[in-house]
């Protein structure tokens, strides 16, 4: 499978305990992008990656969430101190030139 | 002012008519816009990407732009209910950052 990956594919925490997620990106994409989406809405940008650097971080992602990318190759999302508004589905998407790609997603559940 | 505005919906379109979906975004110098399917429970796919101003066609559906008013539409003809889905506009922004809006459900009724 040449696809976006991402694991797990469903994730059930207790509030207050911390969750982490990978993407594995499209090999040749070096562009890689979080989203978060809720019932009804569309993806909420998080944060961008080209190669290892994080390039762009919304400002509305607060301090519990961060992800890496450090061999610019996969990524990894970390949300400490889960809240259940955390509850979402996070997806991850690749880039070439002008195709972005998402990956099945990571729906989680706090508790 | 949000980014990306779409309605959100739902809208009902019987089948084999043309369902015509609108977005407009509020930043003038946006160069790259797309169109995404959503089923439900599934991520988004890409429909369609368009750059310069006017229609471009990909078997049933158009897409067109006029960045004068800041408005994308996406038209799709011959409906199948296999069409119905949630369909996001996304936007990139300068070089790197792609917004979407919030969808819109489109049904198709047989």
């Amino acid at each position: 499978d040449t696809g976006v990956s991402q694991n797990p594919r469903h994730k059930i925490t207790k509030r207050g305990q911390n969750v982490t997620f990978r993407c594995d990106p499209i090999s040749e994409h070096n562009r890689l992008y979080w989203y978060r989406q809720t019932l009804g809405q569309g993806p909420e940008f998080l944060t961008y990656f080209q190669n290892e650097a994080q390039l762009e971080k919304s400002r509305l992602l607060s301090d519990r969430f961060s992800a890496e990318r450090p061999k610019g190759s996969f990524s990894t999302l970390e949300i400490q101190r889960t809240e259940q508004g955390d509850s979402a589905m996070y997806l991850c998407a690749s880039r070439n030139e002008e195709t972005q790609y998402f990956g099945p997603g990571t729906r989680l559940l706090v508790l | 002012q949000k980014e990306v505005e779409q309605n959100s919906g739902p809208l009902s379109v019987p089948e084999g008519a043309i369902a015509s979906l609108n977005c407009t975004y509020s930043d003038r110098g946006s160069q790259s816009f797309f169109w995404y399917r959503q089923y439900s429970g599934k991520s988004p796919e890409l429909i369609m990407s368009i750059y310069s101003n006017g229609d471009k066609e990909d078997g049933r559906f158009t897409a067109q732009l006029n960045k004068a008013s800041q408005y994308v539409s996406l038209l799709i003809r011959d409906s199948q209910p296999s069409d119905s889905a949630t369909y996001l506009c996304a936007v990139k922004l300068g070089t790197s950052k792609i917004i979407f809006g919030s969808g819109t459900r489109l049904s198709i009724r047989p």
